[in-house]
């Protein structure tokens, strides 16, 4: 079992819609969570940490249960340049991060 | 222009050679890592390090170095013992390295094609 899952998609959808991801992990020992976002091609950079009580940031908002060990991404009115890869990311100690595979996004007009 | 960068972008290379990818940065970060990202799969840890003249064995680190003479740099060796070397490399670093989390900071990577 991979210690963090992803739907690897791809997700199309038009401009405009919302549009849902969700990751599991495997530790329930793990100490942070992160949404990072990756361009093709490029390296991943952090989009939002995710928080307990779930956070929002614009558009993307992120839900954590830690009891099912269950993370998720919402973004809403999607854009065009929102077509990337989105990594699951789970902090297990210290500095060490697990990467899920990605989900890809790509939004169409 | 803080940041931290890697050179080459693109490189290739005949099998059994050996190869050293670079990575400088310029925050004055104490940690480096190097990733390695594969199609279909996570970034996976090779080695990473705390602090100068130190570094530790990440998950995947047989057939790779690497050195830690200066806190700039954390070039990384792929050795002809790697079994599958071709890759997307990442180089990350990050204010500390130590029990409490900092984030990490992605170089632009280098893409090795060996032939």
């Amino acid at each position: 079992r991979k210690e963090v899952e992803q739907d690897p998609g791809p997700f199309n959808v038009p401009e405009g819609a919302t549009v849902a991801f969700n990751c599991t992990y495997s530790n329930s020992a793990s100490q942070s969570f992160f949404w990072y976002r990756q361009d093709c091609r490029k390296e991943p950079k952090l989009l939002m940490s995710v928080y307990s009580s779930g956070n929002e940031d614009g558009r993307f908002t992120a839900q954590l249960n830690r009891a099912s060990q269950y993370i998720s991404l919402l973004i809403r009115d999607s854009k065009l340049s929102d077509s990337a890869t989105y990594l699951c990311v789970v902090r297990e100690y210290g500095n060490k991060l697990v990467f899920g595979a990605g989900t890809i996004l790509r939004v169409k007009s | 222009d803080g940041g931290i960068t890697q050179s080459p972008k693109y490189l290739f290379r005949k099998e059994g050679q050996n190869v050293t990818l670079s990575c400088e940065q310029n925050l004055n970060h104490d940690a480096m890592y190097w990733y390695r990202q594969d199609p279909g799969q996570g970034l996976r840890l090779i080695y990473y390090s705390q602090i100068v003249n130190d570094f530790q064995k990440g998950d995947i680190a047989e057939g790779y170095s690497v050195s830690r003479e200066k806190k700039e740099s954390f070039p990384l060796t792929v050795t002809s013992a790697q079994k599958n070397p071709t890759a997307f490399y990442l180089c990350a670093s990050s204010i500390g390295g130590g029990r409490t989390y900092n984030e990490q900071f992605f170089g632009p990577g280098t893409r090795l094609t060996v032939l």
